[in-house]
């Protein structure tokens, strides 16, 4: 089984940084996800990482550490728009397929002006 | 290029009924996978659907079953509905050949009463 614990919520201002942390304990790692959705909509996908480091994508970057079970997600210049819940997920280890995934309860980011 | 599509969207069911819920996977995909979403919380896998056959499956009872169709579609079945059941339900799909992809219909509302 897994636990993955991800703050509630987080406030920040327009045009700021905001790092969403997210730690996780796995009997069997196989990447971690981060998505992002809005209230009433479908998650969709944000970043993808499976070895420890930083991967970047636009204004969004992603961090992993797979001996701490730590992952990261900083979002720079926030805009109005990113208001959203924002999950943290990791995929199980499994015989017959990529795996399944595990969500965290989601961090709410709102985004002030 | 059509999305993961669901129906119905929205659906008021009475305790003790049973429910279908349908997917029709992105265009190519060829697993499916189903959660559960409580308000406020991140999704909770259900189960997984590759090649007609239940593959993974998640910490949910008999209650929730489910189909795979020769098209690669998707039907998940509630039976015997408890008001805890009410909650956004996601299916999503993905290629058996990709690590990551993994993409998210708009969900199905369910309200037991």
């Amino acid at each position: 089984g897994q636990n993955i614990d991800q703050p509630t919520e987080m406030t920040a201002t327009e045009g700021a940084i905001v790092q969403i942390n997210c730690t996780y304990q796995t009997s069997g790692f196989n990447g971690l996800f981060w998505y992002q959705q809005h209230a009433g909509e479908a998650p969709t996908f944000l970043s993808y990482n499976v070895l420890d480091g930083l991967e970047e994508k636009g204004r969004f970057s992603s961090f992993l550490s797979r001996s701490k079970g730590y992952s990261y997600l900083l979002l720079k210049e926030l805009q109005m728009k990113d208001s959203a819940s924002y999950l943290c997920a990791v995929r199980e280890v499994a015989t017959d397929s990529w795996g399944k995934f595990q969500f965290g309860a989601g961090t709410q980011v709102v985004v002030t002006p | 290029d059509a999305g993961v599509t669901q129906s119905p969207t929205h659906l008021i069911k009475t305790r003790g009924q049973q429910v279908t819920l349908r997917c029709s996977p992105k265009s190519g995909h060829d697993t499916v996978s189903w959660y559960q979403q409580a308000l406020g919380q991140g999704p909770q896998f259900i189960f997984q659907y590759y090649e007609e056959e239940e593959r993974q499956r998640g910490n949910f009872p008999d209650r929730f079953s489910g189909h795979q169709f020769p098209n690669y579609s998707s039907e998940l079945n509630v039976n015997a509905l408890l008001l805890g059941d009410s909650a956004l339900y996601l299916c999503a799909s993905s290629l058996e050949s990709s690590s990551y992809e993994q993409y998210f219909g708009p969900g199905t509302r369910l309200t037991v009463t």
